[in-house]
């Protein structure tokens, strides 16, 4: 267990469909980074928050949002669902910007079907 | 913004050889470079990470080098095991606020028994 939560651990979904994904970052971590992995596909970062605040955006579709509550926990909303949107979504924790002494901790991911 | 490039993209050893993964990046105030591993359906686990200040790093059968001149690190994996195959992704953290983490593209490595 690495300390992060990710739930629910596999979503099935129709097109057109709104899912959300939970992330629970480990204890005192207060940033939370989302990425999305489609199959035989590198880590493609989604979206990053740290204490509450969105800090930085990246290859993430106007589709989709996210946001970090006071508890930390952060929650990746994903709309008007896609067949493309298949894949595998990660969260991941660091005990502050950029985690720079321990680097990210990753969740054991969604894993997202549009069908 | 940062790019990190990661070659080969599949590497395939006889169990005990060595094997060496390579990657570059762009941004020359990139001060913090993780290695992670990642088995097939679960989540990439970091193996090993190297700052800027220093030059090599090594752990076991693991080791990462660094040269920033050429702004080009390495992961190596020494007397290799069948346990070793998975998806191994280097990364760099680049300067600025944010300092999220980029990710190079992957290399399958596959340990032939």
């Amino acid at each position: 267990d690495s300390g992060v939560t990710q739930t629910p651990k596999h979503l099935i979904t129709a097109t057109g469909q709104r899912v959300t994904l939970r992330c629970s970052p480990r204890s005192g971590d207060l940033s939370v980074y989302w990425y999305q992995q489609s199959l035989d596909q590198g880590l493609q970062f989604l979206i990053q928050y740290y204490n509450g605040e969105e800090r930085a955006k990246g290859n993430i579709l106007e589709r989709f949002s996210a946001q970090q509550f006071p508890d930390l926990h952060s929650e990746l909303n994903l709309s008007s669902l896609e067949l493309g949107d298949s894949a595998l979504y990660f969260c991941a924790s660091s005990p502050q910007v950029g985690g720079f002494s321990y680097g990210y901790t990753f969740g054991s991911g969604t894993r997202l079907t549009v069908v | 913004g940062e790019n990190v490039e990661q070659h080969p993209s599949t590497l395939s050893v006889q169990e005990g050889d060595s094997a060496v993964i390579k990657c570059t990046y762009s941004d020359s105030a990139s001060n913090y470079f993780p290695w992670y591993k990642q088995e097939l359906g679960k989540r990439p686990q970091l193996i090993i990470d190297i700052r800027s200040n220093v030059g090599e790093k090594k752990d076991q059968r693991i080791a990462v080098t660094l040269n920033k001149t050429a702004k080009h690190f390495s992961l190596h994996i020494t007397e290799t095991q069948p346990e070793d195959s998975a998806v191994y992704f280097c990364a760099a953290i680049p300067s600025g606020s944010a300092r999220q983490l980029t990710f190079g593209s992957g290399t399958q490595l596959t340990v032939l028994p």
